[in-house]
């Protein structure tokens, strides 16, 4: 399963420099939200989550920022590796526990 | 563990022909999802069982479209007669009960193209 991505927004970053992925979410009732990874060919694979009471929260290498405010949720990679291109999407929960609705995705394109 | 499994991972079929995707969930899992992926509209929930039960079913876009899960370690999703707009990537995934998002895997896709 190919993530569709002929009019995706697409990001290009050297290698070694660090990615900044944004998103924008509109259901001011969502309180989770979360980042996932589809590689060519593949189903979308969890990255990082993040609760409304935090505004920040640390993986390996990745960093997800959340601004209530505003809506906005940013993806930060840090040190990017030929594997981390891909399509990354965010998703939020809509207030509720048991579903998520995706964003629309970026395609992050790394250059060797 | 294998993960989700999906089959067919292609399928070609011609308009008005009857298309039947299945999914087999991670044992032990309660919940299970059926997600559409196309360029226009992205990912897409269609459908999502909990032990089996439809509980949520409001993305399925028109009665063209049918879902089963006669047990836990089955289901298909249906679409009689397709059409060409139907052509995307339709996505299963599963997790357990008590589990949160994080820890929802999705299978590989199928991806269908109706001419």
């Amino acid at each position: 399963g190919e993530s569709v991505g002929l009019h995706l927004p697409t990001l290009s970053v050297q290698e070694g420099d660090n990615s900044i992925i944004n998103c924008a979410y509109s259901n001011s009732a969502s309180d989770y939200f979360i980042w996932y990874k589809q590689e060519s060919g593949k189903g979308p694979q969890f990255i990082i989550d993040i609760r409304s009471n935090m505004d920040k929260r640390q993986g390996q290498r990745v960093t997800v920022l959340l601004n209530k405010t505003v809506k906005h949720l940013s993806l930060q990679i840090a040190a990017t590796q030929p594997g981390d291109s891909a399509v990354y999407f965010c998703a939020e929960n809509g207030g509720g526990y048991q579903k998520v609705t995706f964003g629309t995705g970026t395609k992050l394109q790394v250059i060797p | 563990d294998a993960g989700v499994i999906q089959s067919p991972r292609h399928e070609v079929t011609e308009m008005g022909q009857e298309v039947t995707l299945r999914c087999k969930p991670i044992s032990g899992h309660d919940y299970l999802f059926w997600y559409r992926q196309t360029m226009m509209r992205g990912l897409e929930l269609l459908i999502y069982f909990n032990n089996n039960v439809p509980i949520d079913d409001s993305g399925m876009p028109e009665d063209r479209f049918s879902a089963k899960m006669p047990n836990a370690s089955f289901s298909t999703l249906k679409i009689q007669p397709s059409e060409p707009r139907d052509s995307a990537v339709y996505f299963c995934a599963s997790r357990g009960q008590g589990s949160i998002f994080r820890e929802q895997y999705f299978g590989p896709g199928t991806r269908l193209t109706v001419t």
